[in-house]
């Protein structure tokens, strides 16, 4: 069966340091996403991404992050400058369609830790 | 804005107890209403999904129904099994992306 995969599982990094989060969406998918879940608080929605462009982004999705589709394959989230509240897990996801009723598939997720 | 309520946990249950996760949301429009569940070590998977008022979703014996007048989504069990044991979450789905709740751990025991 498809999966998204995500890449590293965890990561440790000091902050101020760079980061970049791998995944690889189901490859007939168009529409993909970066979700975080800081620890004991909800899943929130940070960009979604199709055509190449980001269609929506969450105030969280500050200058600091950047996403991309470097290969055709991958989706990358990148963070310049690490800070302490940046730690959490971070989760992809990929979409056949732009709608919401049809169902976005997860990978299992990066847990990001910055010291 | 739009956002989800959702039942606090952890939840904790013998085998063959019924399970009650209570979800309310607030939302302009009509949203689409779901309940992802995460197992242990994986990634987040659609459980079940229901897009219009009085709209029943259900899957491996998980239901859930859309109150419009009640602004509720809660999943319900009538029997749990050691392999449910995992972390339910309520979602909203409206204008391209998905609101989550807290989600809740779900334990059950033999």
């Amino acid at each position: 069966e498809p999966e998204v995969t995500q890449t590293p599982s965890h990561q440790v990094t000091q902050m101020g340091q760079e980061v970049i989060l791998r995944c690889v969406p189901i490859s007939n998918h168009l529409y993909f996403y970066w979700y975080r879940q800081i620890l004991g608080q909800k899943v929130e929605f940070l960009v979604s991404f199709y055509n190449n462009e980001i269609s929506e982004k969450s105030e969280i999705f500050d200058d600091q992050f950047s996403v991309e589709r470097p290969d055709g394959s991958n989706f990358t989230l990148k963070i310049r400058s690490t800070k302490l509240e940046d730690s959490a897990m971070y989760f992809c996801a990929s979409g056949s369609t732009g709608r919401v009723t049809g169902e976005l598939f997860f990978g299992e997720g990066s847990r990001l830790t910055v010291l | 804005g739009n956002s989800v309520t959702q039942m606090e946990g952890p939840v904790t249950l013998s085998e063959e107890a019924f399970l009650t996760i209570n979800c309310t949301y607030t939302a302009t429009g009509y949203p689409s209403l779901f309940w992802y569940v995460q197992y242990p070590g994986e990634g987040l998977q659609l459980l079940l999904k229901a897009t219009k008022a009085d709209d029943k979703g259900s899957n491996k014996g998980f239901e859930a129904t859309y109150r419009k007048e009640t602004t509720s989504f809660h999943l319900e069990k009538g029997s749990v099994q050691v392999s449910d044991s995992a972390v339910y979450f309520c979602a909203l789905g409206s204008q391209g992306n998905l609101i989550f709740g807290k989600g809740t751990k779900l334990s059950v025991k033999p």
